[in-house]
């Protein structure tokens, strides 16, 4: 099975960078998302890492280490509209994935 | 193109009755999922589908049945619904290879009383 631990909540201040963390164990491992959920909304795709090193895509950066079992999201500049759930999880060999409970992160004026 | 379509939006049922949420892709997708969300669990897998014709239990099946007869249709049957199974239900679809991702419906709000 998987175990996939992240925070309940963070805040920030507009324009600020947040760091969102995601540890993992795994009986299988064939990458880690991360997804982004408003209120109310289905989760949307945000990023993809399978090797260990940074994707960057515009503000979001993403980090794996699979010898540890952790990623991170890195949310640059922020914005209101980034208030939001972000969500981790992880792709076993069956291709099924593993959710994390989601991180909200709130951020303010 | 509508991507993945769910139905109904909401939904508001009686314990002990039958109901089916209709899920449809024009992705032409080979995988589709169906998970559950409840406040402080996340996402869970209940069932899901690698090609037509196949199907797998997810993290937590129990009380829940579906069917892959196409492509394009993923329908999930609760056949005796229970107030445990209020939640928000969420179909999804992939192509199933490496890179790819999962893409998710709008969702379905079930309340069971």
């Amino acid at each position: 099975g998987q175990n996939i631990d992240q925070p309940t909540e963070m805040t920030a201040t507009e324009g600020a960078i947040v760091q969102i963390n995601c540890t993992y164990q795994t009986s299988g491992f064939n990458g880690l998302f991360w997804y982004q959920q408003h209120a109310g909304e289905a989760p949307t795709f945000l990023s993809y890492n399978v090797l260990d090193g940074l994707e960057e895509k515009g503000r979001f950066s993403s980090f794996l280490s699979r010898s540890k079992g952790y990623s991170y999201l890195l949310l640059k500049e922020l914005q209101m509209k980034d208030s939001a759930s972000y969500l981790c999880a992880v792709r076993d060999n069956d291709y099924k994935l593993s959710f994390g409970a989601g991180t909200t992160v709130t951020v303010r004026a | 193109i509508a991507g993945i379509t769910q139905a109904p939006t909401s939904q508001i049922l009686a314990a002990g009755r039958r109901m089916t949420l209709r899920c449809t892709q024009d992705m032409r997708h080979n995988a589709m999922y169906w998970y559950r969300q409840d406040l402080g669990l996340g996402l869970r897998l209940i069932h899901y589908s690698n090609t037509a014709g196949t199907t797998g239990k997810g993290e937590v099946p129990d009380g829940y049945s579906v069917s892959r007869a196409n492509t394009d249709d993923f329908p999930l049957t609760l056949a005796s619904a229970v107030p445990s199974q209020t939640s928000v239900y969420f179909c999804a679809s992939s192509h199933g290879t490496d890179s790819d991702t999962q893409y998710f419906g709008p969702g379905t709000r079930l309340t069971v009383l």
